[in-house]
């Protein structure tokens, strides 16, 4: 099936620091990816799409210069959060689609990778 | 819009005890699809089942089983003689409509505790 690899698992990292989380999907091409965030004991909120080749189109409230994304490749998408806080503690997961290039199947499931827990101290 | 209601916040029960996890959506798409996702301590998200608008049939897989009823937008997930690791956050999830934008709108999840 189709997987999804997000490295680190965790991170700790000190205040004013960037910190970069990787998701590659290891046996698919994935020209979209997304971003979500979760706060402990909380849903997951989409954060942005990210597209290969284009910029990521991030969704309302969340800070474009804060959370950088790039799409260099059809199986790696990167989220930097740059000067990170600690208010931006969380637990960071990514997701792409397995199917043909950006059309679908709309109907197939996102697969997610394992998730980034972020501390910023 | 589209929104995803689990009023389940959490739910507890003894090992072997059937249970049913409620999903309730909305959504102004004719065509839409259903998810719902594990998330056990660990953090991953596993995904479950899938169900497309235009598919009512219920279905089951070994212990697991969804009930899809259109008419009240519900999509209700029952896992049966439960075991101890089934206990985890679970996610429903929709898509509407079938364009590059649809995204995948989660519900707040539902923490299940099954205890010996």
């Amino acid at each position: 099936g189709a997987v999804v690899s997000q490295h680190p698992s965790w991170v700790i990292c000190k205040s004013g620091t960037s910190v970069k989380i990787e998701c590659r999907s290891l046996d698919f091409q994935a020209t979209t990816m997304f971003w979500y965030r979760q706060f402990p004991k909380q849903s997951l909120m989409l954060m942005a799409t990210s597209n290969e080749g284009s910029k990521a189109t991030y969704e309302q409230g969340v800070e474009k210069d804060k959370f950088l994304i790039n799409h260099a490749s059809l199986t790696l998408s990167t989220l930097t959060v740059t000067s990170a806080h600690p208010e931006d503690s969380s637990f960071y997961i990514c997701s792409a689609r397995a199917g043909t290039g950006n059309h679908g199947p709309y109907n197939s499931p996102l697969h997610f990778g394992n998730g980034t827990r972020l501390t910023v101290t | 819009a589209q929104k995803v209601t689990q009023a389940q916040t959490e739910i507890s029960v003894v090992e072997k005890e059937d249970v049913t996890l409620d999903c309730v959506y909305e959504t102004r798409d004719t065509t839409y699809y259903l998810f719902w996702y594990k998330q056990p301590p660990s953090g991953e998200l596993v995904f479950l089942i899938r169900r497309n608008s235009f598919d009512e049939q219920n279905e089951i897989s070994g212990r697991y089983s969804w009930n899809f009823q259109k008419s009240t937008s519900s999509f209700n997930f029952t896992i049966t003689a439960s075991q101890v690791v089934d206990s985890a956050v679970y996610f429903c999830a929709l898509r509407g409509g079938t364009g590059t934008a649809s995204k995948l709108t989660f519900g707040t999840g539902t923490r299940l505790q099954v205890t010996l």
